[in-house]
């Protein structure tokens, strides 16, 4: 592994189920995010997570939840899809320095019918 | 409310010089950051401006004007594979990033 992973790559999720994106980076970065990108709209947080064992809401939370039990991981779970949020979604981790840059994971395409 | 203005699409010829501006209104200010995202990819990180003036890296340089709330993104020697969405973003007083729309940049031949 380098960098960040996120799986699946792609899903198509029937309204109503539950779904669990998986997210694990390798660089011992503290801190992680969970973004949606919609067409036209600028990226939004989900949740985030600055250390291990800690998360926080970000701007649009309703619908998901996180965990962070460890450093290298962190799932986002919807506990009962609905059709709004069919998104893009890319996990990030940053590096906690001077400028904090964050990475994104290459993404997972999620559309619920 | 927080907000982050880009054009949302520009076009450019190939060899050409671009300038993509970002104009920001936010609660606080703590960095300002410059992202490519080619389509169906991930963002990928190309500048970050914290204090005011211009940083150079390469064929691309970002520009900050703090009181203005202002910056640009300049690109020189446009290449076709330039042809991305560019996002600004800026690290708000709760230290987190507010993000714009991203500009849609065409490079024609």
């Amino acid at each position: 592994i380098a960098g960040i992973t996120q799986a699946p790559t792609s899903q198509i999720l029937a309204a109503g189920r539950r779904m669990t994106l998986r997210c694990t980076q390798d660089m011992r970065h503290n801190a992680m995010y969970w973004y949606r990108q919609d067409l036209g709209l600028g990226l939004r947080l989900i949740h985030y997570s600055n250390t291990a064992g800690t998360t926080g809401k970000g701007e649009v939370p309703d619908g998901y939840s996180v965990s962070r039990a460890n450093t290298d991981d962190f799932p986002l779970t919807l506990a009962s899809a609905v059709p709004s949020q069919t998104s893009v979604y890319f996990c990030a981790s940053s590096d906690g320095g001077p400028t904090d840059t964050q990475y994104f994971g290459p993404g997972t395409r999620l559309t619920v019918l | 409310g927080q907000n982050i203005d880009q054009p949302t699409e520009m076009t450019a010829t190939e060899g050409a010089i671009v300038q993509i501006n970002c104009t920001y209104q936010t609660s606080g200010f703590n960095g300002l950051f410059w992202y490519q995202q080619h389509a169906g990819e991930a963002p990928t990180f190309l500048s970050y401006n914290v204090l005011d003036g211009l940083e150079e890296k390469g064929r691309f340089s970002s520009f900050l004007s703090r009181s203005k709330g202002y910056s640009y993104l300049l690109l020189k020697e446009l290449q076709m594979k330039d042809s991305a969405s560019y996002l600004c973003a800026v690290r708000d007083s709760n230290y987190q990033l507010i993000w714009g729309a991203g500009t849609k940049l065409i490079i024609k031949p």
